[in-house]
């Protein structure tokens, strides 16, 4: 079955630190990728998105991703954290034909000031 | 634009109750989903629908039915609460070529908080 793992369950940084999260995946075809973001309290929002072309996107809030194929990897990038980016952030897949999409078990962010 | 409305944001129901989220969205879109969210476990898919008149089942289907008679709504029902259902619980909708969600993106409901105890 596929499925997505992103590695790091809990990450602690400090302001300006700069963030990388892990997300692989087990899927040998063409996928589409995202990485969705939710503040405390709230819904999921897309912060990028991976369909072709360039591997390396860029997202809202300074985010960006870069898509590896070789690694099977969506790696989501930050050169500097805020306070505000406290949050979860989930990576997922779109699998099953292209009507499923798979989520990883999330990340939670906490920066600190 | 509303996007994705759920309904209710919080419910507590007691073992055996039987109660119905809702779930609307205003974007045309023919794909909408039911997911829950447990801590530690991410979103895991419990059913989905292509279009009217159309469902499938996703990760979790277990003690949760659906139905799609309009393109706008899509219910989750659950027949008989148990405390495993205690969970967050999102719709999400998003467009679609033929039956398949490629090159599209997901948008998502505020979530419904549901206790069951």
């Amino acid at each position: 079955a596929q499925s997505v793992s992103q590695h790091n369950h809990h990450v602690i940084l400090s302001e300006a630190a700069s963030l990388e999260l892990g997300c692989n995946y087990s899927y040998g075809g063409t996928v589409n990728l995202f990485w969705y973001v939710q503040y405390p309290g709230q819904h999921l929002q897309l912060l990028l998105k991976y369909f072709s072309g360039d591997p390396l996107v860029k997202g809202i809030k300074g985010f960006e991703a870069e898509f590896i194929k070789s690694k099977f990897s969506f790696n989501l990038r930050k050169p500097s954290v805020q306070w505000s980016d406290t949050a979860e952030y989930f990576c997922a897949v779109l699998t099953g034909g292209g009507n499923k999409l798979t989520f990883g078990t999330g990340t939670q962010l906490k920066v600190e000031l | 634009n509303a996007g994705v409305t759920q309904t209710p944001k919080f419910q507590v129901l007691k073992t055996g109750q039987s109660m119905t989220l809702q779930c609307a969205q205003d974007m045309n879109h023919e794909y909408m989903s039911w997911y829950r969210q447990d801590p530690g476990m991410g979103l895991r898919l419990i059913h989905y629908s292509v279009g009217a008149g159309i469902t499938d089942q996703g990760e979790v289907p277990n003690g949760y039915n659906v139905s799609r008679s309009t393109t706008e709504d899509f219910p989750l029902r659950l027949l008989s609460a148990a405390p495993s259902q205690t969970s967050v619980y999102f719709c999400a909708s998003s467009s679609i070529t033929g039956r398949s969600m490629k090159n599209t993106e997901a948008f998502f409901g505020q979530g419904t908080r549901l206790t069951v105890v």
